[in-house]
């Protein structure tokens, strides 16, 4: 079972509120990974980080930041959230034995 | 470009077996993986297979790799109401990069 935590679990705020949702890890892995998912659908990347203070926008542009200051913590943050926000964010890290990504249970937000 | 195809939809009855297909483009991919997706929750790791293999089984499921024509399948014997969830092919990686992911085959069970 893979040690990777997302909180929180469900967020619902209003219109203009900032908000950072957390990851961690606690497998030492240097790859991480923030995925965005609507309900049923495909997962985009958003944004990865390689090891403390690397970190790269992923394939679907996103308004959010991240940051990398320690290698079990990839925290996503919304400065100014808005209703086209709402969606499950779900946070990833890379194993080294067959490259798999694990995921965390996600964070579903919903913004009023 | 780098893609990974599924079909998104899957429907069988309880007792059955359940072939969920995948094609993807990157010759060089080293590891192919199934993740299983439930209601409200992240995905968990089902299975990966090794590019040089052609096929693997664990208990219920079993994948077969074609690399000639690029074509990965998870077939789940005996499935349960509780295999009920969406399936994820992936590929990859190619160094420092993310998995490629599929967009997805929701399996429905009925009993």
């Amino acid at each position: 079972e893979a040690d990777i935590y997302q909180t929180p679990r469900y967020l619902v705020i209003g219109t203009g509120k900032k908000i950072t949702l957390e990851c961690s890890q606690t497998m030492g892995h240097d790859k991480m990974y923030w995925y965005q998912q609507d309900p049923g659908m495909e997962l985009h990347l958003i944004h990865y980080s390689y090891g403390v203070n690397s970190t790269e926008k992923g394939d679907l542009s996103s308004e959010s930041t991240v940051s990398r200051i320690r290698t079990e913590h990839f925290p996503l943050t919304l400065e100014s959230a808005r209703p086209s926000h709402t969606s499950q964010y779900l946070c990833a890290s890379r194993g080294q034995s067959y490259n798999e990504q694990f995921f965390g249970p996600g964070t579903r937000l919903t913004v009023l | 470009g780098e893609d990974v195809e599924q079909s998104l939809f899957l429907s069988v009855r309880e007792g059955d077996s359940s072939v969920i297909n995948c094609t993807y483009t990157d010759s060089s991919s080293t590891y192919l993986y199934w993740y299983k997706q439930e209601p409200g929750a992240g995905l968990q790791l089902l299975t990966y297979i090794f590019s040089n293999m052609d096929m693997k089984q664990d208990q219920r499921l079993t994948v077969l790799l074609n690399k000639k024509d690029k074509h990965l399948s998870l077939r789940i014997a005996d499935t349960q109401t509780g295999d009920s969830a969406i399936y994820f092919c992936a590929e990859g990686p190619k160094a420092g990069t993310a998995l490629i992911f599929g967009k997805g085959t929701t399996l429905s069970v009925s009993s």
